[in-house]
């Protein structure tokens, strides 16, 4: 099993640019959930994804976006991007009748705007 | 309102015991959860705690709830180097619904020979 894993490891980008960040989860998982973590600081919910379809939403503007695929794997969309997006995103994925909640996380994804 | 704290920074030596703690805020949170995180990399979750468990333990690892104080604890038993990280505590705020997961800042674990 090759757990969550997340493309690109890194990306530098400009401020005004877009990104699309992207997740497959552990095999048997079918929700995707993402977050950001900024430097010194616990992650923060964005947003999480079950049948293809955004479930619940963190405090973030719209320029955040993501995506559902039919095969679980999702994408995380900043647009216009801001000096303040530079982050390591996190991608987690978790099978949601699981009683647990047990969230598993890929390495992350570190955005860098210049 | 969500809110979880933890103290910034813990040292000890080899050998000891680690003792991490955690306040939470949300009463409703049906699972706590203790994660890993070493330098420039993911989350890896250690162990979580149903809320109406007391205690937990799992090898190395004794996890300690108090609902009334909404105190969480995670203790380390014979805290080795590789067991220095930054360490998150986390709690699901939603009763019943598998959903967001609430992080405090984390505590950085320093091992010292």
């Amino acid at each position: 099993d090759a757990g969550v894993t997340q493309s690109p490891t890194h990306l530098i980008k400009t401020r005004g640019q877009q990104v699309t960040l992207r997740c497959s989860p552990k095999s048997g998982h079918d929700t995707v959930s993402w977050y950001q973590q900024a430097l010194g600081q616990g992650p923060q919910f964005i947003f999480q994804y079950y049948e293809e379809e955004e479930r619940q939403r963190g405090n973030f503007p719209d320029r955040f976006s993501g995506h559902q695929f039919p095969n679980y794997s999702s994408e995380l969309n900043v647009n216009a991007l801001l000096l303040g997006d530079s982050a390591l995103y996190l991608c987690a994925s978790s099978y949601l009748a699981g009683g647990p909640n047990e969230q598993f996380f890929g390495p992350g994804t570190r955005l860098t705007v210049l | 309102g969500e809110d979880v704290e933890q103290s910034l920074f813990l040292s000890v030596r080899e050998g000891d015991s680690s003792v991490i703690n955690c306040t939470y805020t949300d009463s409703s949170s049906t699972y706590l959860y203790w994660y890993k995180q070493e330098p420039g990399a993911g989350l890896q979750l250690l162990t979580y705690i149903f809320s109406n468990m007391d205690m937990k333990q799992d090898q190395r690892l004794t996890v300690l709830l108090n609902k009334k104080d909404k105190h969480l604890s995670l203790r380390i038993a014979d805290t080795q180097t590789g067991d220095s990280a930054i360490y998150f505590c986390a709690e699901n705020p939603l009763t019943g619904t598998a959903s967001k997961l609430t992080f405090g800042t984390g505590t950085r674990l320093q091992v010292t020979l």
